[in-house]
């Protein structure tokens, strides 16, 4: 069966600082793969999404980046956080349309 | 005009009722639809996923599919406390965008 790992599940990093978030998903391959980001009451912002290696689509001009040097592993990135990242962020893979999510990390930039 | 939009709610909903959940679409070329259920605090679950115009139904959830239309709805018969959530509607616009409403917060009451 599929399991996705995101990892932390709580951050709390001061602004200005780097951000590395990572995801990896087991047993699946060239899945699809997702950031989303869900700002407190809200719903959920597609970030980044990628169909194959090196493969990654912005959806909002910001200051993220994802990288994926792996079939299976995500990664989410900042050089220098901003209030306005914290949330609820979560990585979902996706073989057939519909998206399954890891258990997120909640970041809260200070 | 937003991709997905749903009622805001809050929908409380009397403990053996029945709640009803709408969403609607703008891109009419949109293939596939799905309902999440998220906790507080946690990550959105796969309920519900529909296809073809109908109904199809799961247990004590249906959902809904008029794509002449472009309405999505979730149906949630003899409703617990347990069903008390948030439910994000989901629509697939190709094959890798998948795309959430703001979401609909259900209060069940005992």
């Amino acid at each position: 069966s599929q399991t996705i790992h995101q990892w932390p599940a709580t951050l709390v990093q001061p602004v200005g600082s780097p951000l590395s978030l990572e995801c990896t998903v087991e047993g699946t391959s060239n899945p699809n793969l997702y950031w989303y980001r869900q700002a407190a009451g809200r719903g959920l912002q597609l970030l980044f999404y990628s169909v194959g290696i090196g493969q990654i689509s912005s959806e909002v001009p910001q200051n993220l980046s994802a990288s994926r040097p792996q079939d299976r592993q995500f990664i989410l990135s900042s050089k220098k956080l901003l209030l306005s990242d914290s949330g609820f962020y979560l990585c979902a893979w996706s073989v057939k349309g519909e998206a399954f999510f890891g258990q997120g990390t909640r970041l809260t930039v200070v | 005009q937003k991709e997905v939009e749903q009622n805001s709610g809050p929908l409380s909903v009397p403990e053996g009722a029945i709640a009803s959940l709408n969403c609607t679409y703008s891109d009419r070329g949109s293939q596939s639809f799905f309902w999440y259920r998220q906790y507080s605090g946690k990550s959105p679950e796969l309920i519900m996923s529909i296809y073809s115009n109908g109904d199809k139904e799961d247990g004590r959830f249906t959902a809904q599919l008029n794509k002449a239309s472009q309405y999505v709805s979730l149906l949630i018969r003899d409703s617990q406390p347990s069903d008390s959530a948030t439910y994000l509607c989901a629509v697939n616009r190709d094959d890798y965008k998948l795309s959430f409403g703001a979401g609909t917060t259900v209060t069940v009451r005992a």
